[in-house]
């Protein structure tokens, strides 16, 4: 019940173009969802993050789009650019103090000039 | 402000040794967790610690463990090395209360030879 489940696992996308990757959930008790981008040789950088009380949001060329009930959430990228090439990662905490975050396992996208 | 800081960014031991990892968070940021990231398991939560005191610890054996000073720098220890455990070491910062958000910094590659 603690899993995230990240698709697609690679994603190639034209220069341009919009990126999108899934992710979805069973446990009910979580209530901060985060996406990170990874280069390769860095640590994880938060790029956006949402609640279960919004449904989007949107920073920039990055958008968060979450459905409660489907128990699913997604993250936009749009005018895809090479230098968005990158891993990325969702993830999810469950309510209350502690801040263990449960990861999806990841999509390599590749954005080609 | 600085970014969160780990040291050393790259350690290679052998099989039954032990190895130390030290963490330095954000200015100001009290809480600080640590990351196990590999090719099969991806990001995987080790423990989290707040006020010098652990809050919450993943599914790893003994041979992990940690601590937090009272300057919240954190350090983590592996005792009676395998070569499983191999990886990219992330620790992430937060401000702790109140704040969800984390923060991570470059990690430690740990080669078990």
């Amino acid at each position: 019940q603690q899993q995230v489940k990240q698709s697609p696992q690679s994603l190639i996308v034209q220069k341009g173009g919009i990126s999108i990757i899934n992710c979805a959930y069973e446990n009910t008790a979580f209530d901060y969802f985060p996406w990170y981008q990874q280069f390769p040789g860095k640590g994880p950088a938060l790029l956006i993050a949402i609640r279960p009380d919004v449904s989007e949001k949107k920073e920039g060329r990055f958008t968060i789009s979450f459905n409660k009930s489907a128990k699913q959430f997604s993250l936009h990228i749009m005018d895809s650019q090479p230098g968005d090439s990158a891993t990325y990662f969702c993830a999810a905490k469950n309510s209350g103090s502690a801040r263990q975050l449960t990861f999806g396992s990841g999509t390599q996208l590749t954005v080609l000039p | 402000k600085a970014g969160v800081t780990q040291t050393p960014r790259y350690l290679i031991k052998t099989r039954g040794q032990q190895v130390t990892l030290s963490c330095s968070p954000i200015s100001g940021h009290r809480s600080v967790s640590w990351y196990q990231q590999t090719p099969g398991q991806g990001l995987q939560f080790l423990f989290e610690y707040f006020s010098e005191t652990q809050r919450n610890k993943g599914n790893f054996p003994g041979r992990f463990s940690g601590r937090q000073f009272s300057n919240s720098r954190s350090e983590m220890n592996v005792s009676t090395l395998e070569l499983g455990d191999s990886a990219l070491y992330l620790c992430a910062s937060s401000m702790g209360q109140g704040s969800d958000t984390q923060y991570f910094g470059p990690g430690t590659r740990l080669t078990v030879l």
